[in-house]
Formats: structure tokens, sequence, C-alpha cells
């Protein structure tokens, strides 16, 4: 395992339907994010998750979303009730735990296109 | 004003040459700076961190962080048409330390023409 995973690459779904994203991050990875990118935008910052505590949710993330990590392993976003401005490139990303390094790895994203 | 602003181009250099982006940001605490490469459909690839004052190399890159001028940038020297995407800007803001969580600016489009 070299990488951050997500799961599906491609989602396509009505308006109204709930959608589920899986990301499994870098195995000594204990912080995972989860970031939005719309057209010609850079990513926005969702939802951050310290082992299995979600410790901040952006204002982004109306009450249709739902992100969990249990176990601390890894972490599924769930969107209900789909509406067309939900239709992005969704991002996980993963970092080391503790010091000073902030980097953070992204996986491949899912991309969602709600119809 | 935005927190993270880039100029989005697109930036369009002749191959060879060098491609300078540049990135200014607004919280004069932030201390951790990132530049990530995106092409086409993808997802964010991290090229470069920087947390010190001046320049860092890597390889064909450089980047610079000027802290007093809250500006960043990153040199590409001897650019291929291999370097043509999106390169994005992010910051950890000075008040998001204890999540480390990134904003970005939106990203500038660069074309290196062959």
């Amino acid at each position: 395992d070299t990488g951050v995973s997500q799961n599906p690459r491609h989602k396509i779904t009505k308006r109204g339907q709930n959608v589920t994203f899986r990301c499994d991050p870098i195995s000594e990875h204990n912080r995972l994010y989860w970031y939005r990118q719309t057209l010609g935008q850079g990513p926005e910052f969702l939802t951050y998750f310290q082992n299995e505590a979600q410790l901040e949710k952006s204002r982004l993330l109306s009450d249709r979303f739902s992100a969990e990590r249990p176990k601390g392993s890894f972490s599924t976003l769930e969107i209900q009730r789909t509406e067309q401005g939900d239709s992005a490139m969704y991002l996980c990303a993963s970092r080391i735990a503790g010091g000073t390094i902030y980097e953070q790895y992204f996986g491949p994203g899912t991309r969602l296109t709600v119809t | 004003q935005k927190e993270v602003e880039q100029n989005s181009g697109p930036l369009s250099v002749p191959e060879g040459a060098i491609a300078s982006l540049n990135c200014t940001y607004s919280d004069r605490g932030s201390q951790s700076f990132f530049w990530y490469r995106q092409y086409s459909g993808k997802s964010p690839e991290l090229i470069m961190s920087i947390y010190s004052n001046g320049d860092k190399e890597d390889g064909r890159f450089t980047a610079q962080l000027n802290k007093a001028s809250q500006y960043v940038s990153l040199l590409i020297r001897d650019s291929q048409p291999s370097d043509s995407a999106t390169y994005l800007c992010a910051v950890k803001l000075h008040g998001s330390s204890n999540t480390g969580k990134l904003i970005f600016g939106q990203g500038t489009t660069l074309q290196v023409k062959p």
C-alpha cells in the first residue's frame, strides 16, 4: 500500500438519492481530511479526523453530509438527498501524526455527478 | 480578500524556459506552505513544501517564501510539456494548528509549448 485509495472513482446519481464514498488512507497516517473541489477552484476543506474522532467540520458540510471513521482506519462520506449543487470531485487526504510535518497526500478522488 | 490568492492564468511559456508561479496569503502568522500539481481530471499531487523564509530546491523546482511580504512562489526550470498542469498553492493557516487543514488558492494553469 503506497497511497491513499478512494472508491468509487466515479458516481452518477439522480437528485434525491443517497451516496456513500470510501477513503482508505496511507496505513501509518492517523490524520484524515475530506475536501471538495469544483471546476476551476482549489479544494475546499470539509472535515477532519484524528484517529476515529471527527474534530472539525466546515460550514460547507450541511446536515445532509455525514462522515465517519470507525476504528480510525478507513473513512466514509455520505451525502443524503443529493442535489445538483453537490456535483464535484470529493477528495480524501491523509498525513502522518504529530510534529511539524503537515504534508497531506491526496487520493485519486471520487467524481460525483448528480443528474 | 481571499485567504490564498493565485492568478488563474493561463501562464504560457516555451519549452526550456523558467515558469514562475506566484501566490499571496492573508494570514501573517501562517507557517506552512505547499505546492501541488494537478493534471486535468486527476487529484492534486504534492510537489513541494516550504516552512522557512528563503529558497528550497528540489530538482527543477524551487519554492521561494517571503513571510514579510506574505508571498510564496514556485519556479520551474527547463519547463517541459509534461509540466503543463494546474499548480495549486496551499497554506496551513496559523489558527488551524490543531487540525492542519489546508486552504488552497484557485490554482494557476501552466501551458508549456513545444
